[in-house]
This record gives structure tokens, sequence and C-alpha cells, in this order.
């Protein structure tokens, strides 16, 4: 498997403030890393996929200007949440892909709660 | 549209064995893989099928149907730690994964 690291694993900020979110593959150079959202006792939704050295491809519903979306090298993508509002607290997670199955794995997640 | 079914809930006894079903709808196949997820963690990967039949690993086992649209998940000897949730996902014909809600497996004494 591979090792995802995030940071931070959770973080209070006041309403109208932006977040940074970084994620790290330890043992894997990631050309791609996911960005999900997960809400209490709701699935993983995928937001976007992070490419190293191009823009991200966001989903569906998900803004581009509020979530940004920085891979700058094979091992760290970062996700700002700007302007952050209460209704975008959530539980953060990342993920790369190194399998031979395509098989995800994790980082341990990043808890945001925006006041 | 692409749908992923499986119970919300369900509850065993330690000791024992339990089976979450999966159901899919999704355009294409390549893959199904099935996640568990403690409160409050991240996903930890369990298996993945890409034919049909059965994958043992330990106490763990996934079943898949690519015909019925279905699999399963076996969990055998339960122990308290098992209590968790677990999460079926289908990898469509693009390779984008689609989610289920996840089961909630209650664990009793």
């Amino acid at each position: 498997g591979a090792v995802v690291s995030q940071h931070p694993s959770r973080v209070i900020c006041k309403s109208g403030t932006s977040v940074k979110i970084e994620c790290r593959s330890l043992d894997f150079q990631a050309t791609t890393m996911f960005w999900y959202r997960q809400f209490p006792k709701q699935s993983l939704m995928l937001m976007a996929t992070s490419n190293e050295g191009s823009k991200a491809t966001y989903e569906q519903g998900v803004e581009k200007d509020k979530f940004l979306i920085n891979h700058a090298s094979l091992t760290l993508s970062t996700l700002t949440v700007t302007s952050a509002h209460p209704e975008d607290s959530s539980f953060y997670i990342c993920s790369v892909s190194p399998g031979d199955y395509n098989e995800q794995f994790f980082g341990p997640g990043t808890r945001l709660t925006v006041l | 549209g692409q749908n992923i079914d499986q119970p919300t809930e369900m509850t065993a006894t330690e000791g024992a064995i339990v089976q979450i079903n999966c159901t899919y709808q999704t355009s294409g196949f390549n893959g199904l893989f099935w996640y568990q997820q403690h409160a409050g963690e991240a996903p930890t990967f369990l298996s993945y099928n890409v034919l049909d039949g059965l994958e043992e690993k330990g106490r763990f086992s996934s079943f898949l149907s690519r015909s019925k649209g279905y699999s399963y998940l076996l969990l055998k000897e339960l122990q308290m730690k098992d209590s968790a949730s677990y999460l079926c996902a289908v990898m469509d014909s693009n390779y984008q994964l689609i989610w289920g809600a996840g089961t909630k497996l209650i664990i009793k004494p």
C-alpha cells in the first residue's frame, strides 16, 4: 500500500477565513491525488482530482474558486477552502492510487469546523 | 444513473458471522472494492474483486457476481474491533469510483 499523511488533522476557524489542508504521499510519487469530502453519516463524495503540474479536475457542483487545489510536486497536494462558511464543515480526505487494482489509499483526514 | 445499494446498518454478535450485501448499477465495470471505516477515521482498503467468485483474506471474504450486479463482504469470527462502517465502491468504465453510502456494523458482546 501507500502511506499518506494529512495536515492538520483538525482545524477550527471563523467564518470568512481560508484554511489550507496538506496531503502528502510519503512513499509513492503520485501524479494524481484525490480529494474527498464526507459529511456525518454519509459516504465519500469526490470533490476533485488533483494532477501534478496541471489544473485539477473538479466534480460537478464543486466550486473551483472556493476549493483551490495545488499539486506542485509528486508528493504534495494542497486544498484551500477559501472564505469558509459553517456549511463547509466536514471531513476532508485525500487519497492516492498506486496499486495494481487502482485501489485508493487514504490519508487520515482533516476535520474542519467553521464557526 | 449510477447506483450502489447497501444496508444502512446491521447488528451482529461477537464471534458470529455477518454478510454485508452490495448491489450496483453502473456504466461499465472495472472492479468492486470494499473499505472499512472506523468512526472519525479515513477508510482503509479491504478487498478488490473484478472476476466472479470468492476472494478470501483471513477472516474477511468478498464475493462478486457481475451478471447479478451483486457483491457481499463476509466477516467471520467477529471481534468488537470490527464495529465500523463498510463501504462498497465500484469503478466504472471511466475508472471513476462510485461509492455506496456504507453499512454501519454494530457488534454486540
